[in-house]
């Protein structure tokens, strides 16, 4: 298996302008989740799906930030408009209810915003 | 008071050394217990899990869980240089809530 596939791997933009990040998960896995990352804050989850249906958005900082999961491979999350504080690596995890209750993480989206 | 603590460092040791790394937590309720290791600009890579308490080795490592205290262990015995990473701890109950440390930077000195 290919693993929790993210894109972009890096992303430079400017305050203000749309950002989509993009993720397909393990084959199988059900769930899925959105994590940021920060030196200050540590990993923080932004959002999580279960069989396509976003289940707990309550890490979802502001109204900027959205995410979709249309079909079972695949998810997005959308920053509309980006600002310089958004700057982080943005993880994508996922899960197969049935199995061990551990994650996979992906390689990250690493975005700056200037 | 944090579900989870994790002491960030940083930690240096020689090669060849025995590492402690080490976590507590608040909630009586977490059953699944995982070490991420993370090398710079990558994503955490999980690294073991336990299921309730006691010990699991794999190699080098040996991850140790005692429910009773709210604390748990990752051993790394004869530490390599490629240990050289960012560990994190990682808890959850059943479900989908997972609650993470703030990870322990350790480097290992040829």
């Amino acid at each position: 298996d290919a693993g929790v596939i993210q894109s972009p791997r890096h992303e430079v933009t400017e305050m203000g302008q749309e950002v989509t990040l993009r993720c397909k998960p393990i084959s199988g896995h059900n769930s899925l989740f959105w994590y940021r990352q920060t030196m200050m804050r540590g990993l923080e989850l932004l959002i999580y799906f279960n069989n396509n249906v976003p289940i707990d958005d309550s890490g979802m900082p502001e109204d900027r930030f959205s995410a979709k999961m249309p079909n079972a491979s695949f998810s997005t999350l959308k920053i509309q408009p980006s600002e310089p504080r958004d700057s982080a690596v943005y993880f994508c995890a996922s899960l197969q209810d049935s199995g061990a209750n551990v994650l996979t993480f992906g390689a990250g989206s690493r975005l700056t915003v200037l | 008071q944090k579900e989870v603590e994790q002491d960030p460092g940083p930690l240096s040791v020689p090669e060849g050394a025995i590492v402690s790394l080490n976590c507590t937590y608040s909630n009586s309720a977490f059953q699944y217990f995982m070490w991420y290791r993370q090398y710079s600009r990558k994503g955490p890579e999980l690294l073991m899990y336990t299921y309730s308490s006691g010990n699991k080795e794999d190699g080098r490592f040996t991850a140790q869980v005692d429910k009773s205290s709210k604390y748990i262990s990752l051993f790394i015995r004869d530490s390599q240089p490629s240990d050289s990473a960012t560990y994190l701890c990682a808890m959850s109950r059943t479900g989908n809530q997972f609650y993470f440390g703030t990870g322990t930077s350790l480097t290992v000195i040829p």
